[in-house]
């Protein structure tokens, strides 16, 4: 069965520190991988995806991530934390041929000024 | 940009009673989904929706719940009888492609409180 784990629940950094969300899943093949990011009393937003090709993905307000197949991770990252970015961010698995999203558990970003 | 808007933000309700929960998709979109996050657990997927009929559904989505689009615009999800475990928040999401491959949109949530 399809399973995505988030193993850090809280994280802290300072702002303007570099940032590292993990995020590791367990499918068959490769799935669809999503992260999103939830501020409080907000919906969930897309940040980025990753179907195929380059492992490195962009997204918005200036986050990455890259899909490691040999770890089954896609880690989020961003150089440099805004007090903006926090937020609760949710790592996302969606099989090929489903309609559907498994989600992790979610890591609570703090930034500290 | 566009949204998905969901009414009410929150609601309260009696256990036994009947509630309905709305969304407002993108207009262009063809896929509708709900979602619910229980307090502190993961978001859980119940049901998608397309061309009036259920795709796929959870295990948790029995038969107390129940979807609809009543008209060209709404899209909502009944709890017949709630009790005290659908307390949660409940998402509503849509897409304009197919299948998970391509990310939602969703709404800001619903949340159901039953007393």
């Amino acid at each position: 069965a399809q399973s995505v784990t988030q193993p850090d629940i809280h994280i802290t950094v300072s702002e303007g520190a570099s940032l590292e969300l993990r995020c590791n899943y367990s499918y068959g093949a490769t799935p669809y991988l999503f992260w999103y990011v939830q501020s409080p009393g907000q919906g969930l937003q897309l940040l980025l995806k990753y179907f195929s090709g380059d492992t490195l993905v962009q997204g918005i307000k200036g986050f990455e991530a890259e899909f490691k197949r040999s770890q089954s991770s896609f880690n989020l990252r961003k150089p440099s934390v805004h007090w903006s970015d926090a937020a609760e961010y949710f790592c996302a698995v969606g099989a090929p041929g489903t309609y559907k999203y498994i989600f992790g558990t979610g890591t609570r970003l703090k930034v500290l000024a | 940009e566009p949204e998905v808007t969901q009414t009410p933000s929150h609601q309260v309700t009696q256990m036994g009673q009947e509630v309905i929960l709305r969304c407002v998709p993108i207009s262009n979109h063809l896929y509708f989904y709900w979602y619910r996050q229980i307090l502190g657990q993961k978001v859980e997927f119940l049901v998608s929706f397309y061309n009036n009929e259920i795709s796929e559904k959870s295990e948790i989505f029995d038969d107390q719940f129940s979807v609809e689009r009543p008209d060209g615009s709404n899209f909502t999800l009944k709890i017949r009888s709630t009790k005290l475990e659908d307390s949660a928040m409940y998402f509503c999401a849509s897409s304009d492609r197919t299948g998970a491959a391509y990310g939602y949109t969703f709404g800001s949530g619903t949340r159901l409180t039953v007393v």
